[in-house]
């Protein structure tokens, strides 16, 4: 019964390749997430969605495209990708109305060689 | 805009002594919400505690406490009788009032703690 799951954990591959990252919820929630951590640590928000419309995209270049199928899902395919998109890639989720959690989930490492 | 600064890269305590962790943050909203998170060596994000800045009561989970002080704009974590597997990074958070279309959380740099047996 996990509640925020990503695909895949580990994903290593090529300069200049396309790869997707998936993300569910079965928390019933509106909104969800995409944060990158980078080598340092650092995590900062990418995307939102609520209800599968774009609420925030912040200033993530052209070649990072979400897709949300429903309010369950939020995809990330990234296009040509270089080599300073190795990070761990987080999906998280909220739910609507004055709560404020957000539920993050385990991860994606992407590793570009 | 809203900033978060954990002044504290890394820190180290005692097994079974307390250690608090800094956090200022800035912004100009009345109304918003504070968070720590953990990230243990699995990297999952572990929500610890919660406050809301309407709320003047510090939040408190188990050994888990915070010193909420808001004029100052400051956030800190204390951790009481502190257990190996409090190890982990830590992460200082705000979050935009509800009902704001900027709906996000903004992170600090992060305080790594070691515990010490």
């Amino acid at each position: 019964d996990t509640a925020v799951s990503q695909t895949p954990k580990y994903l290593v591959t090529q300069m200049g390749n396309d790869k997707s990252i998936k993300c569910e919820q079965n928390l019933g929630h509106d909104t969800m997430y995409w944060y990158k951590q980078d080598s340092k640590k650092f995590l900062k928000i990418m995307f939102s969605y609520n209800n599968k419309e774009l609420i925030i995209n912040e200033t993530v270049p052209n070649r990072f495209s979400p897709k949300s199928p429903d309010k369950a899902h939020l995809n990330l395919h990234i296009n040509s990708l270089e080599l300073g998109d190795s990070a761990v890639y987080f999906c998280a989720s909220s739910s609507p109305g004055r709560t404020y959690e957000q539920y993050f989930g385990p991860g994606t490492r992407l590793t570009v060689t | 805009a809203q900033t978060v600064t954990q002044s504290q890269p890394e820190m180290s305590v005692q097994e079974a002594e307390t250690v608090t962790l800094s956090c200022t943050y800035d912004t100009s909203e009345s109304d918003y919400y504070l968070f720590w998170y953990k990230q243990p060596p699995s990297r999952q994000m572990i929500l610890v505690i919660r406050q809301e800045a309407y709320k003047q009561q510090n939040a408190t989970e188990n050994r888990f406490s915070v010193n909420f002080q808001k004029a100052a704009k400051s956030f800190s974590l204390k951790i009481s009788d502190s257990q190996l597997g409090d190890a982990a990074m830590y992460f200082c958070a705000y979050r935009f009032p509800f009902m704001n279309r900027d709906d996000k959380i903004i992170f600090g740099k992060g305080t790594r703690l070691h515990i010490l047996p």
